[in-house]
Formats: structure tokens, C-alpha cells, sequence
């Protein structure tokens, strides 16, 4: 099975509402985990990162809650914006790092 | 700072040809990596370095190969093109203990194998 599972693989929310993106993951160890944002014929950029001796990370309109216990993290995107429609990729080392099959999040006005 | 710059940004193959991907960084970073990106399935690692001389396996390496002879060259070469190496593929590179540290990718070689 999947090392880091991605949920759900495509979000649609209008201009203003929130996106929730859920990850769960299956090493008890991973200490670390970020999330990129890939925008059209690029590259993925990290946009935010979790480290397992924080909760809850904020940075402007994102952020990122982590539950150990429970072994998933999510990304939460206040006040939506166009420039927020990307693929939206979490990630786990499981050794090397492990990557989900990402969601594409499309904001309409 | 031009970060992660990989080249040819496209290529068409036939099947049976060679090619290499170039990757270049320029952050005197340590960890470079190569993956693959195919619909669905998000980001495969296929070789990765943690320092110029050492290369390693990754989850799919078969039909590349790879080599690291400077900390900012990392090139990866295709021995026999085949169909299912159609691909988007991405360079990344980050610092020491880097799988627990952020990665700068490149924008990708989008390569189609007929």
C-alpha cells in the first residue's frame, strides 16, 4: 500500500472559502513534513513545514496541523484565492521521503 | 540565484535511443535527487547522492542511471529509451540530512519516448 496517502485528489471551492487537504503516513518515526504547491509547467515549491515537536504552524493563509497519535497532517487554506489553483503535494521520510499523489485544488470566482 | 536549472526543458525520444538530463544547482547543496512525475501518481524518487561520488537507488531506478561528479552536476541518463519512460522528470536538491529538509526543485524535462 501507499506510504503517504493524499486526500482528496481534487478540491473545488469557491473565491473566499477554505481547502482543507488531509495526509496520512505510516512510519512512526517521520519527524518532518512539508507541503509544496506545483504550479503549471513547474516545478513543486515548498510553501509550508511541520516538524514533530509542533502541532500547528501558521504562515498567512496556511497552515499545517500535525497528529502524531494519529499519524496524518493537513494543509488549511484560509480566504481562497485564484492564485491559489495548483497541485498541492504532502510529504513523509519513510527513509527517503515519500511523496502523495498530490490534489488539485481549482478556486473559481 | 538560479536555484535548480535542469535542461532540455522538452524531448522527444524513439525507443531504443539514449539521452541524458542534465541538473545543475548552484547552493552548494549536498543531497540531489531525480524524480519522475506521472499522472496520479505524484513524485517517484529515482536515484539520488548525498555528496559528489556517492550515488544510491532510489524506488525506481530501472533504465537510469546517474553519477555525481561535482557537488553541482548531477546528470541522469536514459540507456535504452522505452514507452513507459514517458515521464515529467525533477531535479531537487537540498542540504545535509536532506530528507528531512526542504527541497528546491527545478522545473522539470518533459520527455515523451514513441
Amino acid at each position: 500500500g501507499e506510504n503517504v496517502e493524499q486526500h482528496p485528489s481534487t478540491l473545488s471551492v469557491q473565491e473566499g472559502d477554505s481547502a482543507v487537504i488531509k495526509c496520512t503516513y505510516s512510519d512512526s518515526a517521520s519527524n518532518y513534513f512539508p507541503w509544496y504547491k506545483q504550479e503549471l509547467g513547474k516545478g513543486p515549491q515548498l510553501i509550508i513545514d511541520i516538524r514533530s515537536n509542533v502541532g500547528e504552524k501558521k504562515d498567512q493563509r496556511i497552515a499545517v496541523t500535525l497528529n502524531k497519535t494519529a499519524k496524518h497532517f493537513s494543509l488549511h487554506i484560509t480566504e481562497t484565492q485564484p492564485e491559489d489553483s495548483a497541485v498541492y503535494f504532502c510529504a513523509a521520510p519513510r527513509g527517503k521521503l515519500q511523496f502523495g499523489a498530490g490534489t488539485q485544488v481549482v478556486v473559481t470566482p | 540565484n538560479a536555484g535548480v536549472t535542469q535542461t532540455p526543458k522538452f524531448q522527444v525520444l524513439k525507443t531504443g535511443q539514449s539521452m541524458t538530463l542534465q541538473c545543475a544547482q548552484d547552493m552548494n547543496h549536498e543531497y540531489m535527487s531525480w524524480y519522475r512525475q506521472d499522472p496520479g501518481m505524484g513524485l517517484r524518487l529515482i536515484h539520488y547522492s548525498v555528496g559528489a561520488g556517492i550515488t544510491d537507488q532510489g524506488e525506481v531506478p530501472n533504465g537510469y542511471n546517474v553519477s555525481r561528479s561535482t557537488t553541482e552536476d548531477f546528470p541522469l541518463r536514459l540507456l535504452s529509451a522505452a514507452p513507459s519512460q514517458t515521464s515529467v522528470y525533477f531535479c531537487a536538491s537540498s542540504e545535509m540530512d536532506g530528507w528531512e529538509q526542504p527541497q528546491h526543485f527545478g522545473d522539470g524535462t518533459r520527455l515523451s519516448i514513441l
